[in-house]
């Protein structure tokens, strides 16, 4: 069956330095996103990709980044992890050009020390 | 951009009675509305979507209304059971756009 996947489930990271979480969909689709997930704010849109090498902002990227080499991966950096960026990531994908279902992993939990 | 706002943030109802979330959204150009469950640990999972040339869609004990002269839409559940206790996301995007601008999230708690 095809699946997203996002890895590493569970992250802890220091102030300052460089993370990469990865997500991986089988389902071919074109359209792939990142969220992140805190108390009271839902979910936000942080970078979206519509294709291989075409990627772009959201409402909340600053201090994160990603690149799509392939119509598998968009892997997620931040350049230089900030406590503010504690929280819930997903990443997520959908076929198409017009509204259809997203399809998100099951979350990455990273907590900035 | 589009803004979609959702209440209650939080809604706790007794087994068996029915429980209603409602979103409004800013952007008139919004043309998909679908509504998410995100049970604990879990990732987001649609349960029902509305497109905007429909007023209400239902699915067994699920129903969505939409009133686009309003903008608003709302999630109806009847008969509410204990596994239908999680967090549920509401969502718009416009037809150019593939994106989903999300609600801030109700969380629902049925009562045994």
């Amino acid at each position: 069956d095809a699946e997203i996947t996002q890895s590493p489930r569970h992250k802890i990271t220091e102030t300052g330095r460089q993370v990469t979480l990865a997500c991986h969909q089988t389902w071919n689709h074109n359209n792939m996103f990142w969220y992140r997930q805190d108390l009271g704010h839902g979910l936000r849109l942080i970078h979206y990709s519509y294709g291989v090498h075409d990627t772009n902002k959201g409402e909340v990227s600053d201090g994160y980044s990603v690149s799509r080499s392939n119509t598998e991966d968009l892997p997620l950096t931040l350049e230089s992890a900030a406590s503010s960026q504690t929280s819930v990531y997903f990443c997520a994908s959908t076929e198409g050009t017009q509204g259809t279902e997203a399809f998100f992993g099951q979350g990455t939990r990273l907590t900035v020390v | 951009g589009e803004n979609v706002e959702q209440h209650p943030s939080t809604l706790s109802v007794q087994e068996g009675d029915s429980a209603v979330i409602k979103c409004t959204y800013s952007d008139s150009a919004s043309n998909y509305f679908p509504w998410y469950k995100q049970e604990l640990g879990k990732g987001p999972q649609l349960i029902i979507d509305i497109r905007s040339n429909v007023g209400e869609k239902k699915d067994q004990r699920i129903a969505v209304t939409l009133n686009k002269t309003a903008k608003h839409f709302s999630l109806h559940i009847t008969e509410t059971q204990p596994e239908d206790s999680a967090v549920y996301f509401c969502a718009a995007s416009t037809g150019s756009a593939r994106q989903l601008t999300f609600g801030s999230g109700t969380q629902l708690t049925v009562l045994p």
